[in-house]
């Protein structure tokens, strides 16, 4: 299996511009979760999804962040438009959640390093 | 609010020397608890995990973990780390749910 896959693996854009960054889980996982880490507040999960629905958004920073899950093989984080201060690594991680059973193993992808200018 | 406390934020370490790196968790109910590692320039990947049974838990590379719940800690401990242990490491939790609750992460720097 290829793990998760997130591209790009690097995006430099400027303030104001609208920033979109892709994940791909693992083939057969039905939950999956965005993160940010940053110097100054560590790793925060954004928003996660189960079976392709949006479960827990609330570490979602504000209304210009919107994320989604068209499908079980595909979901995107989008910023719009993106400031300097969401500069970060944006981590994608996916687990399979089976039944009653929580703290599945997450596995992460590689990361998008992020950097508004 | 629920959170997770690594006091070390950075920890500097030879080789063959040992290692412990404290995490403790604010919450009173059933948690599971993980350990997960950031190799330079990788992704997470999960060192060990507790959800249940035997407090010390053994993990990859030699490392372990226990879970001790009047203190409310979950330790990391190698007895004796190698340069390539040198990494992020992050202690984290869930509660009733998938969502990961992450320290603020150990910086180990390992030298020969």
């Amino acid at each position: 299996d290829a793990g998760v896959i997130q591209s790009p693996r690097h995006e430099v854009t400027e303030m104001g511009q609208e920033v979109t960054l892709r994940c791909k889980p693992i083939s057969g996982h039905n939950s999956l979760f965005w993160y940010r880490q940053t110097m100054m507040r560590g790793l925060e999960l954004l928003i996660y999804f189960n079976n392709n629905v949006p479960i827990d958004d609330s570490g979602m920073p504000e209304d210009r962040f919107s994320a989604k899950m068209p499908n079980a093989s595909f979901s995107t984080l989008k910023i719009q438009p993106s400031e300097p201060r969401d500069s970060a690594v944006y981590f994608c991680a996916s687990s399979l959640g089976l039944r009653g059973q929580f703290g599945n193993e997450q596995f992460f992808g590689p990361g998008t390093r992020l950097t508004v200018l | 609010a629920q959170s997770v406390s690594q006091h070390n934020h950075h920890v500097i370490l030879s080789e063959a020397a040992s290692l412990e790196l404290g995490c403790n968790y604010s919450y009173g109910g059933t948690v599971n608890l993980f350990w997960y590692v950031q190799y330079p320039g990788q992704h997470l990947q999960l060192l060990l995990k507790y959800f249940s049974g035997d407090p010390l838990v053994k993990g990859i590379k030699g490392f372990e973990a226990e879970f001790i719940k009047s203190k409310f800690s979950f330790n990391l401990r190698k007895p004796s780390v190698q340069w390539s242990d040198t990494a992020e490491y992050f202690c984290a939790v869930t509660l009733d749910t998938d969502k990961l609750i992450f320290g603020t992460g150990t910086r180990l720097q390992v030298f020969p």
